[in-house]
């Protein structure tokens, strides 16, 4: 069975301090696709950062960078510089072959003034 | 450009009585998918459509649950009758279809309708 695992339910990090967030995930896959969704208090999911599995280099998308280890199936999420806006619950991700998404539990994320 | 909308944003009902959920994808979006959150649990798929046909409804929990997409537009999901399991969140997600040479397309997340059983 395809899972991706959170392990950290909750986490709270000072503003403009670096934040790591982990995700692991299981499949006999070779070929997927990774995401990281947030979802801020109240409002949309919308996608932070995705990654193709068969790309070595990281994805990076301005504060936010993910290291994607596909051996070890691990995808953590960078998020350097932390804001008060990045305050948000955050999902990782995986896109199986028939296009369907599996989530992890979340990461309730707190960013402190 | 708008994005996934869904209503109602809340349903608080009774056991047994029947809710419909809307979701309005994203103009252009061929493909549309249901998702749903139970407490405490991962997001879980519920189903996919594309365009007017339901393409993968394996994640759809019993006959209870009804979707529909007349016209590959817009979509219901309807309960009935509802149950205390069925509460939850319920997202939208849309996405643009490229066929079977392109896959990993993202999916753009509606609000989600909070629908709570009682």
């Amino acid at each position: 069975a395809q899972t991706v695992t959170q392990s950290q339910p909750e986490m709270s990090v000072q503003e403009a301090e670096t934040v790591t967030l982990s995700c692991t995930y299981d499949t006999s896959e070779n070929n997927y696709y990774l995401f990281w969704y947030k979802q801020p208090p109240s409002r949309q999911m919308i996608l932070v950062i995705r990654q193709e599995a068969y790309k070595q280099q990281n994805a990076t998308e301005n504060r936010f960078s993910v290291n994607f280890q596909k051996a070890a199936k691990s995808f953590s999420l960078k998020i350097s510089d932390s804001q008060l806006g990045d305050t948000a619950m955050y999902f990782c991700a995986f896109m199986n072959r028939d296009d369907k998404i599996i989530f992890g539990k979340g990461t309730r994320l707190h960013i402190l003034p | 450009e708008a994005g996934v909308t869904q209503f109602p944003s809340h349903s608080v009902i009774e056991k047994g009585q029947t809710v419909t959920l809307r979701c309005d994808p994203i103009s252009g979006h061929d493909n549309l998918y249901w998702y749903r959150r139970v407490m405490g649990k991962e997001i879980k798929f519920l189903l996919h459509f594309v365009k007017e046909s339901k393409q993968d409804e394996s994640g759809m929990p019993n006959n209870r649950f009804l979707a529909e997409r007349t016209g590959g537009t817009y979509s219901t999901l309807k309960v009935q009758p509802a149950e205390l399991e069925d509460s939850g969140v319920y997202f939208c997600a849309s996405s643009q279809d490229f066929g079977a040479s392109r896959r990993g397309v993202t999916q753009y997340f509606g609000p989600g309708t909070r629908l709570l059983v009682l």
